[in-house]
């Protein structure tokens, strides 16, 4: 368990509206990420964050905007949800040693 | 670009039967590369990893041999449990850029009793 929450975890919200997910550690993990989890996708990169107010896009970042206002929290924003927003989404970390990445629960996200 | 293939699923096994999920990657220099599961309803969970050629990963009685003569990093089991149904995929990584993963599309393995 590497100390990951996410919040809302289920969300439905209409066209148009704005979004944000959270993203909490609490183990002062440096690099943070956001994924979309699509069925015939896997997961694909949106955002990450290397540190406090460091950021950069990732492979589908159009339409998403990300903060990172001080270490445990990482935001992802959906400034005017689509429908092709609806999704799963994962944050993630990195811990120092090692190289691997430990997952979130996922927000489900329904944009109608 | 970085890409990951998995073999496509879903797939279906007997309890006990022997498992293998093919893995084949394009990368530029050394990745490191991984397993993650995920059961129905949760995140992805680290199943095992190997950062350099001729590496094996193991855990929980899977296995995975990073060969870079062919590009692969084939997961397998000797027996399945009926536990072990979820979705499976495959990652590879690169120290650049954020050290962010690139994933296959994910094999859905069911196993019944």
């Amino acid at each position: 368990d590497a100390g990951i929450t996410q919040s809302p975890r289920h969300k439905v919200t209409e066209t148009g509206t704005p979004v944000t997910l959270r993203c909490h550690q609490t183990e002062n993990h440096r690099y943070m990420y956001w994924y979309r989890q699509d069925p015939g996708h896997g997961l694909r990169l949106i955002h990450y964050s290397y540190g406090v107010k460091d950021t950069d896009k990732g492979e589908v970042s159009d339409g998403y905007s990300v903060s990172r206002s001080k270490t445990e929290d990482f935001l992802l924003t959906l400034e005017s949800a689509t429908s092709s927003q609806t999704s799963v989404y994962f944050c993630a970390i990195r811990q120092v040693q090692g190289l691997a990445q430990y997952f979130g629960p996922g927000t489900r996200l329904t944009v109608t | 670009g970085n890409s990951v293939t998995q073999m496509e699923g879903p797939v279906t096994l007997s309890e006990e039967a022997f498992l293998t999920i093919n893995c084949t990657y394009t990368a530029t220099g050394y990745p490191s590369l991984f397993w993650y599961v995920q059961y129905p309803g949760e995140g992805l969970q680290l199943l095992l990893k190997a950062t350099k050629a001729d590496d094996k990963g193991s855990n929980k009685g899977f296995e995975a041999t990073y060969r870079k003569e062919t590009t692969s990093f084939h997961l397998e089991k000797g027996s399945v449990q009926v536990s072990d149904s979820a979705v499976y995929f495959c990652a590879l990584l690169q120290e650049t850029s954020g050290s962010r993963l690139t994933f296959g599309e994910g094999t859905q393995l069911t196993v019944n009793p």
